[in-house]
């Protein structure tokens, strides 16, 4: 069984760095595109970048070009987002989800708060 | 960046009606387009690919058509699990793949 797996809500300040998980099973990971979307309240849902595992090939929405990193541990199936720097606008919640036909299988999303 | 337009914005309907939204693309993407449901504190559930082909596990009520930069989802008779936000999503081109503004389907 495919499943996709986040870590839980986080709560962080202004200007402090940030990284989330989706750790994967029951598929061959290296295989698959990872895809990275962005929810915010209330609002509709925005793809932030796709990321490819067995070569570590990163494509970005200009939108989120610099802002965050994707990246991922093949040894453990494990996907990462992350920021170096977070804003009040980051808060949102933030899913990963498998490209097999199209975004097949969902993590059920890590809420991020981001508040002084 | 291809731009996505779901009409209508929302859809009220009787549960055993037919819903009918819509997605246009600002350019083509062949039939390399997917729909998605929503329900409220969920992750969005893919329901078609491929313009036209039912995800496992989806009841036959739904149903996608088009190609090019026309498409639509179909509920054949709603059922009151039906009532949620759908989104449209084209794959064809990144960067970057973008998504439908969303529908509401409500009762």
């Amino acid at each position: 069984e495919v499943q996709l797996v986040q870590s839980g809500a986080e709560v962080r300040k202004p200007g402090e760095s940030l990284r989330i998980s989706c750790k994967t099973s029951g598929y061959s990971f290296t295989n698959y595109w990872i895809g990275w979307v962005r929810q915010m309240p209330g609002k509709g849902l925005e793809w932030m970048g796709i990321f490819y595992p067995a070569d570590s090939d990163a494509r970005y929405s200009s939108s989120f070009q610099g802002q965050v990193t994707m990246s991922a541990d093949n040894s453990i199936t494990t996907a990462y987002l992350q920021w170096a720097t977070l804003k009040a606008s980051d808060t949102a919640m933030y899913y990963c989800a498998r490209m097999g036909a199209a975004g097949d299988y969902w993590g059920q999303g890590t809420p991020v708060t981001v508040s002084s | 960046e291809i731009v996505m337009t779901q009409s209508p914005a929302t859809l009220s309907v009787s549960p055993g009606e037919r819903a009918t939204l819509s997605c246009r693309v600002s350019q083509s993407v062949g039939t390399n387009l997917a729909w998605y449901q929503q329900k409220p504190g969920q992750a969005p559930r893919l329901l078609i690919y491929g313009a036209s082909t039912r995800a496992p596990g989806i009841p036959t009520r739904f149903s996608g058509s088009g190609s090019g930069t026309e498409f639509t989802l179909t509920i054949s008779s709603l059922q009151s699990e039906d009532f949620a936000v759908y989104y449209c999503h084209q794959y064809n081109k990144w960067p970057p793949y973008t998504f439908g503004q969303g529908s509401k389907l409500e009762i």
